[in-house]
């Protein structure tokens, strides 16, 4: 059973557009979601964090969004660059289970693709 | 600050062998964290090491374990290799303690199964 779904396997963007990846999740419990960037033959980079406390994170040209009624959140990259292009990690934690809150489950990815 | 560090990058084995590999936190962080990554599967968590002890642990057959040493490195030990287990094998660090929970991943240890 996945809990955390990204229903986009690839997206094409041109370059200077806006780029949205979406993330759905199933369990109640998580209240902590992150976004990986993934080039090949390297591993995730961390690109931006929201607590469930929160709607709404920035960090230069990334916003998250959290809408936690429709248990879904998402990514938005603007500007699109072409150097964004990458595979997409949304991953999520439950900070309130303890032990578990270093524990995360990712969705299986959204390729990016910003044509120049 | 350097970051995690994985050895060896590309191992190859048989079926039935074992395999041990190692990987390095960031300095100052003390919870490893292991990941298999394949294509069919994304990225599953394997289990958490802090401190020495192992926190957490996915839903991986006993085959998988783990260790960690006083000064944080890990090593993660496949027993009985299988087919199944060729995959990239991910290690992330993190201080261990409060938010953030974002861990901070290595390149990575491609295993390949024959």
């Amino acid at each position: 059973d996945q809990q955390v779904k990204q229903n986009s396997p690839s997206l094409s963007v041109q370059e200077g557009r806006i780029s949205i990846l979406n993330c759905d999740y199933t369990n109640s419990m998580f209240d902590y979601f992150l976004w990986y960037k993934k080039y090949p033959a390297e591993g995730p980079t961390f690109l931006i964090s929201i607590s469930s406390i929160k709607d709404k994170n920035e960090d230069g040209r990334f916003t998250v969004f959290l809408n936690k009624s429709a248990k879904h959140l998402s990514l938005h990259i603007v500007p699109s660059q072409p150097g964004d292009s990458a595979v997409y990690f949304c991953a999520a934690s439950s900070a309130y289970s303890g032990a578990g809150s270093y524990q995360l489950t990712f969705g299986k990815g959204t390729k990016l693709s910003v044509i120049p | 600050k350097a970051g995690v560090t994985q050895t060896p990058r590309y191992l190859i084995k048989t079926r039935g062998q074992q395999v041990t590999l190692s990987c390095s936190p960031i300095s100052g962080h003390r919870s490893v964290s292991w990941y298999q990554q394949t294509p069919g599967q994304g990225l599953q968590f394997l289990f958490e090491y802090f401190s020495e002890t192992q926190r957490n642990k996915g839903n991986f057959p006993g085959r998988f374990s783990g260790r960690q040493f006083s000064n944080s490195r890990s090593e993660m030990n496949v027993s009985t290799l299988e087919l199944g287990d060729s995959a990239l094998y991910l290690c992330a660090s993190n201080v261990g303690t409060g938010v953030p929970y974002e861990q901070y991943f290595g390149p990575g240890t491609r295993l390949t199964v024959t």
